[in-house]
């Protein structure tokens, strides 16, 4: 069965740095897709970023970006100049082809002020 | 466009009683996925369902819990005889088509089931 692993429980930063969150994955496959949501104090699932495993090029979306690293099973968020609606918990997915995502336990970052 | 709605947001419920949760896709989605969410943790896959069919019903628990999607109407899960372990945050995703495998799932605001 495919497994999605966040290694950092919590994370803190100051606002305007940058904050990197570390996800892995194992599977078998090899077309899939990849996903970072967020989910503030609302609890409400917000899409960050994708990225389709057949593309080489790492997905971005203004401050947000991905470093994907398919040999490695790797696919890290990287936020630049971090603010303070930035916190929350994020959450790292796979989508296998039966349609369902599979989801890490999520790291929960903070932006201090 | 509306987005995925979820009713109610809340719900208490007593040991042995039955919740059910409703949602309604977002506007021309037909498919829709169920996930549970237990304190501090992620979201787990329960049950994905189109109109009038369920296609994947591996990540429910086998006895208990229930899920339909009509041809008319919100889909449905069904949680029978509850006990405190099933409380959690349950939410709802649709999208638009099954294949290709990308399509986004857009997610419903949640239910936070409370079993007292």
């Amino acid at each position: 069965a495919q497994t999605v692993t966040q290694s950092q429980p919590e994370m803190s930063v100051q606002e305007a740095e940058t904050v990197t969150l570390s996800c892995t994955y194992d599977t078998s496959e090899n077309n899939y897709y990849l996903f970072w949501y967020k989910q503030p104090p609302s609890r409400q699932m917000i899409l960050v970023i994708r990225q389709e495993a057949y593309k080489q090029q790492n997905a971005t979306e203004n401050r947000f970006s991905v470093n994907f690293q398919k040999a490695a099973k790797s696919f890290s968020l990287k936020i630049s100049d971090s603010q303070l609606g930035d916190t929350a918990m994020y959450f790292c997915a796979f989508r296998e082809g039966a349609q369902k995502l599979v989801f890490g336990q999520g790291t929960r970052l903070t932006i201090n002020p | 466009n509306a987005g995925v709605m979820q009713n109610p947001r809340h719900l208490v419920r007593r040991r042995g009683q039955e919740a059910r949760l409703r949602c309604s896709p977002m506007k021309g989605h037909s498919h829709v996925y169920w996930y549970r969410q237990l304190p501090e943790e992620g979201l787990k896959f329960m049950v994905y369902l189109q109109k009038e069919n369920i296609i994947d019903e591996s990540g429910m628990p086998k006895e208990r819990f229930s899920a339909e999607f009509p041809k008319e109407g919100p889909s449905i899960l069904r949680i029978q005889q509850v006990v405190r372990g099933d409380s959690a945050a349950y939410f709802c995703a649709s999208s638009s088509r099954g294949t290709p495998a990308y399509n986004e799932q857009f997610f419903g605001p949640g239910t936070r089931l409370t079993v007292l």
